[in-house]
């Protein structure tokens, strides 16, 4: 069975301080790890990782991707109260004939920015 | 554990077909969602329920139609299926209230229009 697991569950930090969110996973035949953070009404989408592109970076956010140890990290710098919300890691799974097989998701990281 | 099953996890119709996902949650949860996932796009919203028989239309609801007649089961409908429409679909379900940031996922129907 695919397991994503994310830690810490909830964070609570000062605005101005960076946080590493951390997404471990055990999926066969992987495909791609996203990264989404959700408020009020849907998850927003932040990234996708693949083999083909382990780091990405947008502004203060960014991730990597350690294929081989298996996991993620999602790091925020120079926090804003405008980042509180839940941070939601999925990997994307293949099927034996190349298609995708579905998303896992993890429970996600509610993350809190103090002023 | 909160539990949201989808009906199918794959599944293949032809175009002009009338086709109904469902999908159930097992924790008495007010708030239901779909989505739709395509590489490259992210999660999108296509309706959600915060009651029994009530919906609200998400970002893209054009070609989709919903059902909610019981708390636990949230429907997507998609009247006459078309080949834009291939893509894996989420249901997803939350707490109400103030505390509904987090959601619940299902694991997703994969379908394919031909």
């Amino acid at each position: 069975e695919d397991k994503v697991v994310q830690s810490p569950l909830s964070l609570v930090v000062h605005e101005g301080d960076t946080v590493t969110l951390n997404c471990s996973y055990e999926v066969t035949n992987f495909r791609s790890l996203l990264w989404y953070k959700q408020e009020k009404k849907a998850p927003t989408f932040l990234f996708m990782l693949t083999s083909s592109g382990i780091e990405k970076k947008s502004g203060r956010l960014s991730s990597i991707l350690d294929k081989k140890e298996l996991f993620s990290i999602l790091n925020i710098t120079a926090t804003q109260t405008g980042d509180s919300a839940v941070y939601l890691c999925a990997v994307e799974a293949g099927d034996s004939g190349g298609g995708a097989d579905g998303l896992t998701f993890g429970k996600g990281t509610h993350l809190i920015i103090q002023p | 554990d909160v539990k949201v099953t989808q009906s199918s996890r794959y599944l293949v119709k032809r175009t002009g077909e009338k086709v109904f996902l469902e999908c159930v949650q097992d924790m008495d949860h007010e708030n239901m969602f779909w989505y739709r996932q395509d590489p490259g796009l992210g999660l999108r919203l296509i309706y959600f329920s915060y009651d029994v028989k009530m919906k609200e239309k998400g970002d893209i609801p054009e070609g989709y139609s919903v059902s909610r007649e019981k708390k636990e089961r949230f429907s997507l409908i998609l009247e006459s299926a078309s080949t834009n429409q291939t893509s894996m679909y989420l249901c997803a379900s939350s707490r109400g209230g103030e505390a509904s940031i987090e959601q619940y996922f299902g694991p997703g129907t994969r379908l394919t229009v031909t």
